[in-house]
């Protein structure tokens, strides 16, 4: 499997729900970090996992989680969804020695 | 804190040359990327500076300066398809990992 995969490609939840988005990248992309986009501005960063073990964070509350997990699968994990939430959810992964990030296709969530 | 600047929108015409500035203000600094992201699409790796200079791949060259917190992205025999976004983004290191910040963005318009 090459590249990186997201799923779903588009979701609508209601505020106050939860949400988990998954993403699938190639063996050996042992670095996953996840990205918000909103329109018309720059992927912000959330948060990053080496090895199954987060390595950082930006600057989003702890209602943002997430996981990796060994076959170089993650999730992001939303609680108490907020209609600020609306944004393409983007994930990236690149190998250790590379800088490169390869980037899914993202998912779009909408809360109303 | 950290900050990315580069120009919101740039226009040019096709066959020609444009040059994307971005400066950057950041602690931890480790490397300058660039990004291209076209409409509804996810953001592709252009290029990765780690050293001062410029490094060339095919019509696309980037260039460096740390002395300077800046560096650039070159884009030669423009066509059509080169209309997108383009992120300047930093690889900041920091607690044993590296961690990618993007810029705003530069909306590239190629006109015939």
């Amino acid at each position: 499997e090459t590249g990186v995969t997201q799923s779903p490609t588009h979701l609508i939840k209601t505020r106050g729900q939860q949400v988990t988005l998954r993403c699938s990248s190639q063996s050996g992309h042992n670095t996953v970090s996840w990205y918000q986009q909103a329109l018309g501005q720059g992927p912000q960063f959330i948060f990053q996992y080496y090895r199954e073990e987060e390595n950082g964070r930006g600057n989003f509350p702890p209602r943002f989680s997430g996981l990796q997990f060994p076959n170089y699968s993650s999730e992001l994990n939303v609680n108490a969804l907020e209609l600020d939430d609306s944004a393409l959810y983007l994930c990236a992964a690149r190998p250790a020695a590379n800088y490169g990030y390869t980037f899914g296709s993202g998912t779009r969530l909408t809360v109303v | 804190g950290q900050s990315l600047e580069q120009p919101s929108e740039v226009t040019a015409v096709e066959g020609a040359i444009v040059q994307i500035n971005c400066t950057y203000q950041t602690s931890g600094f480790y490397g300058l990327s660039w990004y291209q992201q076209h409409d509804g699409g996810a953001p592709t790796f252009l290029s990765y500076n780690a050293l001062d200079g410029l490094e060339e791949t095919g019509r696309f060259s980037s260039f460096l300066s740390r002395s300077d917190s800046y560096g650039y992205l070159l884009l030669q025999e423009l066509q059509m398809k080169d209309s997108a976004s383009y992120f300047c983004a930093v690889i900041l290191s920091g607690a044993g990992s590296y961690q990618l910040t993007f810029g705003k963005g530069t909306k590239l318009s190629v006109i015939p």
